[in-house]
C-alpha cells in the first residue's frame, strides 16, 4: 500500500458527461501528479500540482482540468467525455519538488469507462 | 520532449533465472530513472531508482545500471520467482522548473515460469 488513495475505483458513464476523480496524497506529500494509462498510449503525464499551485502540464486535453485543495487532496475533472477517454487514471504523490526526496508513489487508480 | 524506448515488450524466464529489461532515453538532461512494477489491477509500484550521478544501484535481487553516455539504463532481476511476474515500466524524469514529471516506456510483461 503506497499510502495514496483514489476514489472511485471504477466509474462508468456516458459520452458527453462530466466526472470528477479524487486523490488523497500520502501524508505530508505536497506534490500531486496525474497520469493516464491506456492500451495504445501507455502511461502519460497529464498535470502536476504542488501545494495548491499548478506546476507542469503534459498531454492534458482542454476538456480536462484539475485542482489541489488546501488539505492537499486533488481532483481531476473530465468533461464532454468521449469513448477515447476510457482509461485508467492514476494519481501519484511526492514529498517535495527537488532535493533528495522526490520519488513518486502511485495510487491504485480509477478505471473510467465511457459508453 | 523526452522519449523512452523499452525492450523487450514481453519476457519469459524460468524460475531461478535472471531477467534483464533495457531502456533508452532521448534527452541528455534527464537525471532521474525509476523502475515500476505493476500487477494486474494495481497501480505502479516503485521498486528501484537511480540518479544520473550514480552508475549502478542494487537492492537485494534487483539492480539497475545507467550509462549516461549511451543514454541507456537497465533493470536486472536475479533468482526470479513467480511473484516477480508483472509488467515493468522504466521512466525518465526531465527535471526543470520544479517538475519531475515522468516519461514512461511502454512496459515489459515478465512471466516467470515455475
Amino acid at each position: 500500500d503506497s499510502g495514496v488513495t483514489q476514489t472511485p475505483k471504477h466509474l462508468i458513464t456516458a459520452t458527453g458527461q462530466r466526472v470528477t476523480l479524487r486523490c488523497s496524497p500520502r501524508s505530508g506529500d505536497l506534490s500531486v501528479y496525474w497520469y493516464q494509462q491506456s492500451l495504445d498510449q501507455g502511461l502519460q503525464f497529464l498535470i502536476q500540482y504542488y501545494n495548491g499551485e499548478e506546476r507542469a502540464k503534459g498531454n492534458i486535453l482542454e476538456r480536462f482540468s484539475a485542482q489541489q485543495f488546501p488539505d492537499l487532496h486533488s481532483e481531476l475533472n473530465l468533461s464532454s467525455l468521449e469513448l477515447g477517454d476510457s482509461a485508467l487514471y492514476f494519481c501519484a504523490s511526492s514529498p517535495t519538488l527537488a532535493g533528495a526526496n522526490y520519488e513518486q508513489y502511485f495510487g491504485p487508480g480509477t478505471r473510467l469507462t465511457v459508453t | 520532449g523526452e522519449n523512452v524506448e523499452q525492450h523487450p515488450s514481453t519476457l519469459s524466464v524460468q524460475e531461478g533465472d535472471s531477467a534483464v529489461i533495457k531502456c533508452t532515453y532521448s534527452d541528455s538532461a534527464s537525471n532521474y530513472f525509476p523502475w515500476y512494477k505493476q500487477e494486474l489491477g494495481k497501480g505502479p509500484q516503485l521498486i528501484i531508482d537511480i540518479r544520473s550521478n550514480v552508475g549502478e544501484k542494487k537492492d537485494q535481487r534487483i539492480a539497475v545500471t545507467l550509462n549516461k553516455t549511451a543514454k541507456h539504463f537497465s533493470l536486472h532481476i536475479t533468482e526470479t520467482q513467480p511473484e516477480d511476474s508483472a509488467v515493468y515500466f522504466c521512466a525518465a524524469s526531465l527535471s526543470g522548473a520544479g517538475s519531475y514529471q515522468l516519461t514512461f516506456g511502454k512496459g515489459t510483461k515478465l512471466s516467470v515460469i515455475p
